[in-house]
């Protein structure tokens, strides 16, 4: 596609329950991202992934948050037994950057709910 | 740590009148970063800020950098009401090479008539 694709868009979790959130990257980029946002804050970051290679995961908050991308392109975003902080929306964003300058790209992001 | 924040958080302007954004970081920033977020949209990449004293305009908004101060800003002129929407700046802590983001809190606007 010609941008980040999220899903799902939105999500209802009864709290103690997993979920899984799925990230398209724009086709060929090397660099993704995933960043917290919680209601009324500026996105925060969770981890990064160079291609497969997971380089930084210092944001994430707990070990109940787990994040893969097997073959380098669709990346998972995974929360086991969600609690109501985390309740937020999880956007994705990739960028064609190794060590040049280019941007990143954002996805609309999945509205995470947990009730 | 790389901390950026912003001012005012909140602005509520009427058309035509010209403004200012403000976002002081508290350490070196490789790039500074301009982004429009309309609600429920994912963020829209306004200006990348590459070097102390850079400016970039476009349309109604200008983005200016001084790295010795460690402050940008993001100027409005003569709002209109399609500006209306949440603004964040956002550096990139120096030392990371792949583009991780530090946010500041957003800085919500509404141009109203």
């Amino acid at each position: 596609g010609a941008g980040v694709s999220q899903s799902p868009r939105y999500k209802v979790a009864k709290r103690g329950q997993d979920v899984a959130l799925r990230c398209d990257p724009i086709s060929g980029h090397v660099s993704l991202f995933w960043y917290q946002q919680a209601l009324g804050q500026g996105p925060e970051f969770l981890t990064y992934f160079q291609n497969e290679a997971q380089l930084d995961k210092s944001g994430l908050p707990s070990d109940r948050f787990f994040a893969e991308r097997p073959e380098g392109s669709v990346s998972t975003l995974k929360i086991q037994r969600t609690q109501k902080e985390d309740s937020a929306v999880y956007l994705c964003a990739s960028s064609s950057r190794r060590w040049a300058n280019t941007e990143a790209f954002f996805g609309q992001g999945t509205r995470l709910t947990v009730v | 740590e790389l901390k950026v924040e912003q001012n005012p958080l909140f602005l509520s302007m009427q058309e035509g009148k010209n403004y200012t954004i403000y976002c002081n970081y508290s350490t070196t920033s490789d790039r500074l970063y301009w982004y429009r977020q309309d609600p429920g949209k994912s963020l829209e990449s306004l200006f990348v800020l590459l070097s102390n004293g850079a400016v970039k305009q476009e349309g109604r908004l200008m983005a200016s950098l001084d790295t010795k101060a460690r402050l940008s800003t993001l100027h409005i002129t003569a709002a209109v009401h399609d500006l209306s929407a949440t603004y964040f700046c956002a550096g990139e802590a120096g030392g990371t090479s792949y583009g991780k983001l530090t946010f500041g809190q957003g800085t919500i606007l509404t141009v109203h008539p």
